[in-house]
């Protein structure tokens, strides 16, 4: 299986801030990257797909970049809506998601 | 507008078996492959199993294999999930989730969750 690592594990940000996480794969997935966005008690919501095409309605404060075996997910000016957990998924093979990454309000 | 509602969950004992249902609306459900994703505290998110647009085709993460049976219903616009021999590590929330076009595993819509606790 391939094993995917975020960091970091969480990150304290305040609005309008601007912020980066990272996503690591334990082998190339050329660009089959995924970002999800999760709120408490509700389901995952799709961001961002293949690294960086933004899904329909996502805004463009979000943006994804990398390939291989290195991935960023970037929210370039903090809202209060923004905050959540982040996850992002391979989809090359059995898909397997990072652990997470809980963006908190600083 | 694309909905996707579990049922099915709840209490049962370790060996047990239920059933979880998946109804989904707002899209050609017969066009896409489904998934089983479910969520655990510890774990994470897992994918869980997945099957293709006419049925043929299931796949499995292994701690499931031979205990779990993915199916669907395109008539009726269900998605199934089989679930025997449970254990404790296969309580979580457990989502269904539509592939997005082909059989590419990336998830653009999830239902809301069914809660399975495995307990005694």
């Amino acid at each position: 299986d391939i094993q995917m690592t975020q960091s970091p594990s969480s990150l304290s940000a305040s609005v309008g801030d601007r912020v980066t996480i990272t996503c690591r794969a334990s082998q190339s997935i050329s660009s089959c990257l995924n970002w999800y966005q999760q709120k408490p008690g509700k389901a995952p919501k799709l961001l961002i797909y293949a690294t960086s095409i933004l899904q329909s309605g996502v805004p463009s404060r979000f943006s994804g970049s990398g390939s291989g075996t290195d991935f960023t997910l970037t929210i370039s000016s903090l809202r209060p809506e923004d905050f959540a957990t982040y996850y992002c998924q391979q989809s090359c093979s059995a898909p397997t998601f990072g652990q997470g990454t809980k963006l908190e309000i600083k | 507008e694309v909905q996707l509602v579990e049922s099915g969950g709840g209490l049962v004992q370790p060996g047990g078996s239920l059933r979880l249902s998946c109804a989904v609306s707002g899209f050609t459900f017969s066009n896409y492959w489904m998934s089983w994703v479910r969520q655990t505290p510890g774990k994470g998110l897992e994918w869980v199993a997945n099957i293709r647009k006419d049925g043929s085709e299931r796949s499995y993460v292994d701690s499931v294999k031979g205990r779990f049976t993915i199916s669907r219903d395109n008539a009726e616009n269900s998605l199934y999930l089989l679930m025997n021999s449970l254990r404790a590590e296969d309580t979580a929330v457990y989502f269904c989730a539509k592939q997005m076009v082909g059989s590419s595993t990336t998830f653009d819509y999830w239902g809301q969750g069914a809660l399975v606790t495995v307990s005694s």
